[in-house]
């Protein structure tokens, strides 16, 4: 049972340039969630989605673009990468709304834009 | 504005002993709180929760206290084992929101 997968792990982009992260969850979990993690910022939610098809904007979507076509990817794109999205980033899921189920986190893609 | 706040970025602990993370918030709709942990290279797994109708949740070595008139929630962890040794978020929801999270504090647990 893998739960929650990024790919890639690491990446490297120059100013500009455009990359989509992908996340996949094996629980068939209706909620899923992009976070971001900056050093004294703690996690801030980007983007997330209640269902295939949907999404929706979190605290800090600007740059940032989502898609969720199957109900077990949920894709993050960015269009023209700055250095301020140098971050972790993380993909979570729930089979809920997170009041009655807990998040459950991949392992995180680690995002340097020169 | 920072609505949950974890104001100690690290804290060090002798194993055995019994180490208090804290975690203050300022929006009183919050009526749903946890508290994740994090392994460096992994993502930050759930450890324990607590809604606003309780003022204590216990699960094994682990107690989340909420003291909702200081707007205030702790995470008490005893005895403290090395494995512990992690960074610790506590976050909140309100009905029809999204999590919050605070920044984070870094346990270490010295053998």
């Amino acid at each position: 049972n893998a739960g929650v997968t990024q790919t890639p792990k690491f990446r490297v982009l120059k100013t500009g340039q455009s990359m989509t992260l992908l996340c996949a969850q094996d629980m068939n979990h209706e909620y899923m969630y992009w976070y971001r993690q900056d050093p004294g910022m703690g996690l801030r939610l980007i983007h997330y989605s209640v269902g295939e098809g949907t999404t929706a904007k979190g605290e800090v979507p600007d740059g940032y673009n989502v898609s969720r076509l199957k109900k077990q990817n949920f894709l993050l794109g960015l269009e023209s990468a700055a250095p301020s999205q140098t971050s972790v980033y993380f993909c979570a899921s729930s089979y809920g709304d997170v009041g009655g189920s807990p998040l459950h986190f991949g392992n995180g893609t680690r995002l340097t834009v020169t | 504005d920072q609505q949950v706040k974890q104001n100690s970025p690290s804290l060090s602990v002798q194993e055995g002993r019994i180490s208090i993370l804290n975690c203050d918030y300022t929006n009183s709709m919050f009526d749903y709180f946890l508290w994740y942990k994090k392994y460096p290279a992994e993502g930050p797994t759930f450890l324990i929760s607590i809604s606003s109708i309780k003022d204590k949740n216990e699960d094994g070595r682990f107690t989340v206290f909420l003291n909702k008139s200081a707007k205030h929630l702790s995470l008490h962890i005893v005895p403290s084992q090395p494995g512990d040794s992690a960074v610790y978020f506590c976050a909140a929801l309100r009905q029809g929101g999204k999590l919050i999270f605070g920044q984070g504090t870094e346990l270490s647990v010295k053998p």
